[in-house]
């Protein structure tokens, strides 16, 4: 199956540093990504729409400068957390969508990052 | 917010019984999915239902559809504790952005 890999899996930064976390597709190439944000015991928050090669598209109420995201390669998504601040800690999760035929509608997910800002 | 709602929210059953988890979603879609995460990990797709069918089979997991109510049921047949998990629906709209229901946290006792 399609393999996606996140990392760190976990994050402990000073307040005012900026984290940088990676999703890699492994063995697909990932038409877009998707970059989540979860809260303990919540669903999944979409936060931003990754596609290779063009801006990321951004949710509603989501800062795009405090989130950056680039995807410079159809393998390749990350997120930066900008001047981080504790109430940015939380669990992000990226996802990917396989581009060949047939697998494009499931989505493969990362392991996840738990951020911590102190 | 287009989030979908599940319930219940949690659950709690015995080895070996039957777990019935419920999604209920706002707008028409193209398919409805069910993933799996375990506690601090990514979510691991269980099975997809299009539109246009009405229930669907996967090992011990059954999943029906109505979209007149628009609403779906992931039922997971002789429940074993490594079934302990949270439950999420997400259901896409041709946007091909996926919105993901509340959850169901489900806890199977040996």
């Amino acid at each position: 199956g399609a393999v996606v890999s996140q990392h760190p899996s976990r994050v402990i930064c000073k307040s005012g540093t900026s984290v940088k976390i990676e999703c890699r597709s492994l063995d697909f190439q990932a038409t877009t990504m998707f970059w989540y944000r979860q809260f303990p015991k919540q669903s999944l928050m979409l936060m931003a729409t990754s596609n290779e090669g063009s801006k990321a598209t951004y949710e509603q109420g989501v800062e795009k400068d405090k989130f950056l995201i680039n995807h410079a390669s159809l393998t390749l998504s990350t997120l930066t957390v900008t001047s981080a601040h504790p109430e940015d800690s939380s669990f992000y999760i990226c996802s990917a969508r396989d581009r060949r035929q047939g697998r494009g509608e499931k989505l493969f997910f990362g392991s996840g990052t738990q951020l911590s800002v102190l | 917010s287009q989030q979908g709602e599940e319930d219940p929210q949690a659950l709690s059953i015995q080895e070996g019984e039957n777990a019935t988890m419920n999604c209920s979603y706002k707008t028409s879609i193209n398919n409805l999915q069910w993933y799996r995460q375990n506690s601090g990990r990514g979510l691991v797709h269980l099975i997809l239902i299009r539109s246009n069918e009405r229930e669907k089979h996967s090992g011990r997991l059954r999943v029906t559809l109505d979209t007149s109510k628009k609403s779906s049921s992931l039922l997971i047949t002789a429940s074993r504790a490594a079934d302990t998990a949270s439950y999420f629906c997400a259901t896409e709209s041709g946007t091909y952005k996926y919105i993901f229901g509340t959850g169901t946290r489900l806890k199977v006792l040996a």
